[in-house]
Protein backbone atom coordinates (compact mmCIF):
# COMPACT_ATOMS: atom_id res chain seq x y z
CA UNK A 1 0.00 0.00 0.00
CA UNK A 2 1.72 3.28 -1.06
CA UNK A 3 1.55 6.54 1.35
CA UNK A 4 2.43 9.26 1.49
CA UNK A 5 3.28 11.85 4.51
CA UNK A 6 4.58 15.75 4.63
CA UNK A 7 6.45 17.39 7.08
CA UNK A 8 7.71 20.95 7.38
CA UNK A 9 6.93 24.03 9.81
CA UNK A 10 3.41 24.54 10.13
CA UNK A 11 4.33 28.40 10.74
CA UNK A 12 6.49 30.17 7.94
CA UNK A 13 6.90 34.35 8.27
CA UNK A 14 5.99 36.28 5.59
CA UNK A 15 9.13 36.65 2.57
CA UNK A 16 10.45 33.38 3.90
CA UNK A 17 10.58 30.65 2.27
CA UNK A 18 8.31 27.63 2.93
CA UNK A 19 9.91 24.67 2.48
CA UNK A 20 7.77 20.80 2.57
CA UNK A 21 8.78 17.52 2.22
CA UNK A 22 6.88 14.27 1.20
CA UNK A 23 8.03 10.30 2.49
CA UNK A 24 6.67 7.89 0.11
CA UNK A 25 6.31 4.15 1.50
CA UNK A 26 5.33 1.69 -0.48
CA UNK A 27 6.60 2.81 -3.72
CA UNK A 28 9.38 4.20 -5.04
CA UNK A 29 9.71 7.20 -6.26
CA UNK A 30 11.94 6.12 -9.49
CA UNK A 31 9.85 3.89 -10.74
CA UNK A 32 8.75 4.53 -13.67
CA UNK A 33 5.04 5.53 -14.87
CA UNK A 34 4.49 7.55 -11.91
CA UNK A 35 5.20 10.97 -11.35
CA UNK A 36 5.16 13.45 -7.45
CA UNK A 37 3.34 16.62 -6.98
CA UNK A 38 2.18 19.00 -4.37
CA UNK A 39 -1.15 20.68 -4.84
CA UNK A 40 -2.81 23.30 -2.28
CA UNK A 41 -6.28 24.39 -0.77
CA UNK A 42 -6.22 27.58 0.49
CA UNK A 43 -9.16 27.79 3.54
CA UNK A 44 -12.31 26.78 2.11
CA UNK A 45 -11.53 26.98 -1.44
CA UNK A 46 -10.53 24.48 -4.62
CA UNK A 47 -7.04 22.72 -5.32
CA UNK A 48 -3.97 24.52 -6.98
CA UNK A 49 -1.37 21.93 -8.98
CA UNK A 50 2.05 23.13 -8.36
CA UNK A 51 3.61 20.57 -11.29
CA UNK A 52 5.49 17.76 -10.52
CA UNK A 53 9.03 15.73 -10.51
CA UNK A 54 9.08 12.72 -12.92
CA UNK A 55 10.13 9.31 -11.63
CA UNK A 56 12.96 10.39 -14.04
CA UNK A 57 13.62 13.88 -11.99
CA UNK A 58 12.21 15.75 -14.51
CA UNK A 59 10.80 18.64 -13.24
CA UNK A 60 7.43 20.45 -14.66
CA UNK A 61 6.04 23.73 -12.48
CA UNK A 62 3.24 25.57 -12.73
CA UNK A 63 3.56 28.77 -14.53
CA UNK A 64 1.12 30.54 -12.32
CA UNK A 65 3.84 29.75 -9.09
CA UNK A 66 6.81 29.18 -11.59
CA UNK A 67 8.94 32.03 -10.34
CA UNK A 68 9.01 31.00 -6.93
CA UNK A 69 8.55 27.03 -6.88
CA UNK A 70 11.36 24.54 -6.83
CA UNK A 71 10.53 20.75 -6.71
CA UNK A 72 13.99 18.25 -6.10
CA UNK A 73 14.36 14.54 -4.63
CA UNK A 74 15.81 12.34 -2.53
CA UNK A 75 15.69 9.19 -4.13
CA UNK A 76 17.89 7.18 -1.21
CA UNK A 77 15.41 8.55 1.24
CA UNK A 78 12.27 8.19 -0.89
CA UNK A 79 11.48 11.33 -0.61
CA UNK A 80 10.40 15.01 -2.31
CA UNK A 81 10.28 18.57 -1.71
CA UNK A 82 8.68 21.46 -1.89
CA UNK A 83 10.42 25.40 -1.49
CA UNK A 84 8.04 28.18 -2.31
CA UNK A 85 10.15 31.47 -2.08
CA UNK A 86 8.59 34.93 -1.07
CA UNK A 87 5.54 33.67 0.76
CA UNK A 88 2.96 36.09 1.84
CA UNK A 89 -0.54 35.43 3.36
CA UNK A 90 -1.97 34.36 0.48
CA UNK A 91 0.11 31.24 0.52
CA UNK A 92 -1.65 30.34 3.82
CA UNK A 93 -3.13 26.65 2.87
CA UNK A 94 -3.11 23.39 3.27
CA UNK A 95 -0.50 21.36 1.53
CA UNK A 96 -0.56 17.84 -0.01
CA UNK A 97 1.66 15.68 -1.75
CA UNK A 98 0.24 13.27 -4.21
CA UNK A 99 1.24 10.56 -6.30
CA UNK A 100 0.32 10.56 -9.83
CA UNK A 101 -0.21 8.16 -13.07
CA UNK A 102 1.23 9.29 -16.18
CA UNK A 103 -1.00 8.91 -18.65
CA UNK A 104 -4.07 9.08 -16.79
CA UNK A 105 -2.67 12.43 -14.53
CA UNK A 106 -5.40 10.97 -11.89
CA UNK A 107 -3.53 11.90 -8.01
CA UNK A 108 -3.86 8.92 -5.92
CA UNK A 109 -2.94 8.54 -2.96
CA UNK A 110 -2.70 11.70 -1.79
CA UNK A 111 -0.78 12.34 1.96
CA UNK A 112 -2.89 13.95 4.61
CA UNK A 113 -1.81 17.24 4.14
CA UNK A 114 -0.51 20.06 6.37
CA UNK A 115 -1.32 23.44 7.19
CA UNK A 116 1.26 25.83 6.58
CA UNK A 117 0.48 29.72 8.13
CA UNK A 118 2.13 32.58 6.92
CA UNK A 119 2.04 35.01 9.76
CA UNK A 120 5.03 37.39 11.53
CA UNK B 1 -5.50 27.27 -18.84
CA UNK B 2 -7.96 25.17 -18.69
CA UNK B 3 -10.55 26.40 -16.84
CA UNK B 4 -13.29 23.95 -15.33
CA UNK B 5 -16.72 25.00 -13.94
CA UNK B 6 -18.68 23.03 -11.64
CA UNK B 7 -22.02 23.09 -11.16
CA UNK B 8 -24.03 23.16 -8.79
CA UNK B 9 -21.74 24.47 -6.11
CA UNK B 10 -23.91 23.32 -3.44
CA UNK B 11 -26.97 21.07 -3.47
CA UNK B 12 -29.23 19.37 -0.92
CA UNK B 13 -30.11 15.74 -1.13
CA UNK B 14 -31.59 13.04 1.07
CA UNK B 15 -30.09 9.69 2.08
CA UNK B 16 -31.43 7.22 -0.50
CA UNK B 17 -31.74 9.50 -3.44
CA UNK B 18 -29.93 10.62 -6.57
CA UNK B 19 -27.39 13.12 -7.55
CA UNK B 20 -25.61 14.39 -10.81
CA UNK B 21 -23.09 17.01 -10.86
CA UNK B 22 -21.74 18.75 -14.05
CA UNK B 23 -18.10 19.66 -14.88
CA UNK B 24 -17.68 21.75 -17.85
CA UNK B 25 -14.05 22.34 -19.81
CA UNK B 26 -13.20 25.61 -21.58
CA UNK B 27 -12.12 23.67 -24.14
CA UNK B 28 -12.40 20.38 -25.07
CA UNK B 29 -10.25 17.51 -22.98
CA UNK B 30 -11.80 14.72 -24.61
CA UNK B 31 -12.27 12.35 -21.44
CA UNK B 32 -9.42 13.16 -19.55
CA UNK B 33 -11.14 13.91 -16.88
CA UNK B 34 -10.82 12.66 -12.90
CA UNK B 35 -13.25 13.13 -10.16
CA UNK B 36 -12.53 13.12 -6.65
CA UNK B 37 -14.22 13.25 -2.50
CA UNK B 38 -12.88 14.98 0.06
CA UNK B 39 -14.49 14.93 3.16
CA UNK B 40 -13.77 17.66 5.95
CA UNK B 41 -9.88 17.66 6.96
CA UNK B 42 -9.26 15.16 4.58
CA UNK B 43 -7.22 14.52 1.84
CA UNK B 44 -9.42 14.04 -1.85
CA UNK B 45 -10.10 10.62 -2.61
CA UNK B 46 -10.05 9.32 -6.10
CA UNK B 47 -13.49 8.26 -7.45
CA UNK B 48 -13.56 8.44 -11.26
CA UNK B 49 -10.04 8.59 -13.42
CA UNK B 50 -10.76 9.04 -17.54
CA UNK B 51 -14.04 10.51 -16.97
CA UNK B 52 -15.72 6.67 -16.50
CA UNK B 53 -13.00 4.22 -15.11
CA UNK B 54 -13.77 3.32 -11.75
CA UNK B 55 -10.91 3.77 -9.12
CA UNK B 56 -10.94 0.36 -7.26
CA UNK B 57 -12.09 -0.12 -4.44
CA UNK B 58 -14.92 2.88 -5.07
CA UNK B 59 -18.96 1.83 -5.08
CA UNK B 60 -20.26 1.09 -8.32
CA UNK B 61 -22.93 3.73 -7.22
CA UNK B 62 -20.95 6.67 -8.24
CA UNK B 63 -20.29 6.70 -12.28
CA UNK B 64 -19.29 9.18 -14.52
CA UNK B 65 -20.26 10.10 -18.13
CA UNK B 66 -18.93 12.92 -21.07
CA UNK B 67 -16.23 13.38 -23.34
CA UNK B 68 -15.31 16.75 -24.82
CA UNK B 69 -16.53 19.42 -22.77
CA UNK B 70 -18.76 18.26 -20.46
CA UNK B 71 -19.06 15.78 -17.92
CA UNK B 72 -21.50 14.52 -15.04
CA UNK B 73 -20.51 12.64 -12.14
CA UNK B 74 -23.93 11.04 -10.80
CA UNK B 75 -24.44 9.08 -7.04
CA UNK B 76 -27.40 6.71 -7.11
CA UNK B 77 -28.52 5.37 -3.53
CA UNK B 78 -26.78 8.56 -1.59
CA UNK B 79 -25.17 6.81 1.49
CA UNK B 80 -24.66 8.85 4.73
CA UNK B 81 -21.46 8.82 4.10
CA UNK B 82 -21.32 10.20 0.63
CA UNK B 83 -22.03 13.46 2.13
CA UNK B 84 -18.99 15.59 0.70
CA UNK B 85 -17.63 17.83 -1.64
CA UNK B 86 -16.47 16.81 -5.02
CA UNK B 87 -14.01 17.60 -7.58
CA UNK B 88 -13.35 17.61 -11.23
CA UNK B 89 -9.70 17.75 -12.39
CA UNK B 90 -8.71 17.77 -16.25
CA UNK B 91 -6.07 15.46 -17.06
CA UNK B 92 -5.78 16.53 -20.87
CA UNK B 93 -3.09 19.00 -20.78
CA UNK B 94 -0.72 20.92 -18.25
CA UNK B 95 -0.81 22.97 -15.83
CA UNK B 96 -3.68 19.99 -14.52
CA UNK B 97 -6.52 22.25 -12.84
CA UNK B 98 -9.24 21.50 -10.55
CA UNK B 99 -13.12 22.60 -10.90
CA UNK B 100 -14.26 24.95 -7.53
CA UNK B 101 -16.31 21.51 -5.74
CA UNK B 102 -19.85 20.74 -5.05
CA UNK B 103 -20.57 20.40 -2.05
CA UNK B 104 -23.67 17.38 -1.49
CA UNK B 105 -25.38 18.26 1.78
CA UNK B 106 -28.01 16.55 3.41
Amino acid sequence: QVQLQESGPGLVKPSQTLSLTCSVSGASISSGGYFWSWIRQHPGKGLEWFGYIYHSGSTYYNPSLKSRVTMSRDTSANRFSLKLTSVTAADTAVYYCARGEAGTNKFDPWGQGILVTVSS
Amino acid sequence: DIQMTQSPSSLSASVGGRVTITCRASQSISTYLNWYQQKPGKAPNLLIYAASSLQSGVPSRFSGSGSGTDFTLTITSLHPEDFATYYCQQSYTTPLTFGGGTKVEI
